[in-house]
């Protein structure tokens, strides 16, 4: 199985400022990543596909970058709907698994 | 526009079974590979099970293979989870999703399953 890890588990950012999420994968999945949100009392909703691929109606300051094992979600000036918790998702193998989340919060 | 709709959670003992169900429209259901993912209260998410388009090639994660069997009826756009030996463990929201193929494209809202005596 392979194993996402999402760093940090939280990170407190002020509305306006830019905020870098990473995530690593335990073996490489090539560009076969997902980032989701999800915020309190909601079924997460897909941001990102193939690594930088923004999900239909995902506004342009979500962006997704790397490749193998190295990945990158970048919100480029926080909104404050945007705070939630965001996960990655590999789907290159099954199961398809899941980091365990980091939480963007008020600063 | 994609609507998810699951039903079918609640409360069961350890050891019972239930059955879920996600109604789906606004896309060609068939053509839609499925998976349902689960979220333990206050945790991350779980890929439970995938079912292929046409429902014959099915896959399932281990905590749950040989309890859980997923299957759909794609002449009533209904996908469903039936889930046996159910265990305390297995308390969580479930969601039916769209997958595209392997990507979760859309969710449904989620039901809970609380396994509890």
């Amino acid at each position: 199985e392979i194993v996402m890890t999402q760093s940090p588990g939280t990170l407190s950012v002020s509305p306006g400022e830019r905020a870098t999420l990473s995530c690593r994968a335990s073996q490489s999945v090539s560009s076969k990543l997902a980032w989701y949100q999800q915020k309190p009392g909601q079924a997460p909703r897909l941001l990102i596909s193939g690594a930088s691929t923004r999900a239909i109606g995902i506004p342009a300051r979500f962006s997704g970058s790397g490749s193998e094992t190295e990945f990158t979600l970048t919100i480029s000036s926080l909104q404050s709907e945007d705070f939630a918790v965001y996960y990655c998702q590999q789907y290159d193998n099954w199961p398809r698994t899941f980091g365990q989340g980091t939480k963007v919060e008020i600063k | 526009e994609v609507q998810l709709l699951e039903s079918g959670g609640g409360l069961v003992q350890p050891g019972g079974s239930l059955r879920l169900s996600c109604a789906a429209s606004g896309f060609t259901f068939s053509n839609s590979a499925m998976t349902w993912v689960r979220q333990a209260p206050g945790k991350g998410l779980e890929s439970v099970s995938s079912i292929s388009g046409d429902g014959y090639a099915a896959l399932y994660a281990d905590s749950v293979r040989g309890r859980f069997t997923t299957s759909r009826d794609n002449s009533k756009n209904t996908l469903s989870l039936q889930m046996d030996s159910l265990r305390a463990d297995d308390t969580a929201v479930y969601y039916c999703t769209k997958a595209a193929p392997f990507y979760l494209e859309y969710w449904g809202h989620g039901t809970l399953v609380t396994v509890s005596s």
